[in-house]
This record gives structure tokens, sequence and C-alpha cells, in this order.
């Protein structure tokens, strides 16, 4: 049984830069999400899809964000212009049905962006 | 997001200690979540709640669902070293898709 799987697991770049991350959900999971964590902190919301529709954006996704899940399987998540404020892990989640109910979100390992 | 209050922040025990933590929150959640995460990886889903009041185990975890709809607790009995870990609850509105996670529990088990 294949988990969500980031790609890549660590990036490090310097300010300014643009960087794409890669998510690969569950398979038969309809249902797509991304969210950012700080040290010490618990995961942050940035954005959700069903299928390939983006349903819901968080304050959090400024317009140097964007996310794309354009066949409804993997996501890409970019990030132009690189801040110092960016540094975090991105972490993605995924989960399956049509309800929200009863459909817990298991989550990827990550990718860790260190802007230099 | 909703804010989740979560304790204590940090936990130092003796392996075979019973362990106890939990999450508050201002706002009503009508699913609640609790997950573990170990250093560099992602958080791994430990135990999933759906209605108030209800007690759900896995092993040596147990966790509840406030009856008020506004908290959950967790608790590990018989504590093992790899139980170490960082231990957050997340909480879902009743009209949204995102979790709103807590700050995290720290448990550190010595031998």
């Amino acid at each position: 049984d294949t988990g969500v799987s980031q790609d890549p697991r660590h990036k490090i770049t310097k300010r300014g830069q643009n960087v794409t991350f890669r998510c690969d959900p569950i398979s038969e999971h309809n249902r797509l999400y991304w969210y950012r964590q700080t040290l010490g902190q618990g995961p942050e919301f940035l954005t959700y899809f069903q299928n390939e529709a983006q349903l819901e954006k968080s304050r959090l996704l400024s317009d140097r964000f964007s996310a794309e899940r354009p066949k409804g399987s993997f996501s890409t998540l970019e990030i132009q212009r690189t801040e110092q404020g960016d540094s975090a892990m991105y972490l993605c989640a995924s989960s399956s049905g049509l309800t929200i109910r009863n459909q817990p979100q298991h989550f990827g390992d990550g990718t860790r962006l260190s802007i230099l | 997001g909703q804010q989740l209050n979560q304790s204590p922040q940090s936990m130092f025990i003796q392996e075979g200690e019973d362990v106890s933590m939990n999450c508050t929150s201002s706002s009503i959640f009508n699913t609640w979540l609790w997950y573990k995460q170990d250093p560099g990886e992602g958080p791994v889903l430990l135990i999933a709640l759906y209605k108030a009041g209800e007690l759900t185990s896995n092993g040596r975890l147990t966790a509840q669902f406030g009856i008020t709809r506004k908290d959950s607790f967790l608790n590990i009995s018989a504590s093992i070293p790899s139980d170490v870990g960082i231990y957050f609850c997340a909480g879902q509105l009743d009209s949204g898709y995102a979790l709103n996670f807590g700050k995290g529990t720290s448990l550190l088990v010595t031998p």
C-alpha cells in the first residue's frame, strides 16, 4: 500500500529563486491538501483540491504561491521569488470519499525548504 | 484557522508510565484526530474520532471526543521508548475541509 509521496525531500535555494514541489497522493484519493509547518508549530493549512478543482485557499497562500492538480492525480506547489520566511516543511496530505466526514487525512513526509 | 490549545507542551517520563494529554478549542469540531510526528517525517494518524463522547482505542492508545465537542484527550498506557515523538491534535470544523492543529506535545521516554 503506497502512501503519500513527496519530492524532493529537501530543497535549498537562494532568496529570490522559484521552487516547485510535487505530491503524489494515495491511489484513488480524490482529495489533496497542502500544509506548511514551521519549527515548534503544528501544520497550517494552505490549500485543498477535490479532483482537479482547487476548492479552498488559506490567507497564508500569498500571490507568490500557486498550486495545481491538472489531472486530479499528482499536485505541484510552486513558490515564486522565495523569501526567508518561506523556509518551512511543506506537507501534502490526501483523503478519499465524497463527503468530509469519516475520511481522515494521511500525510507524506514533506519537503523541507531552506532559503539562504 | 481556529486556535487549538494543546497541553502539556512537553512531557518527560519513565518507561512503563501512563501518559495523558489534551486539546481544547474555543470552537466546536465535528471530527477530532490525533497524529504522531517523528523528526524529519510527516504526521502519522493514530486515532480518528467522529462523535461527541466517542472513546476509541488503538493498542495502548485511547482517545476521547469531548462531550462539548470542544476538547479531546489522548492517553498512552505503559509507555515504551518508541513512543517518543511529538503528538498533535487536529480538529475539523463542521463546514470546512482544513485540519486545525495544536502546537503539539513533545514526549520523551527514558528506559
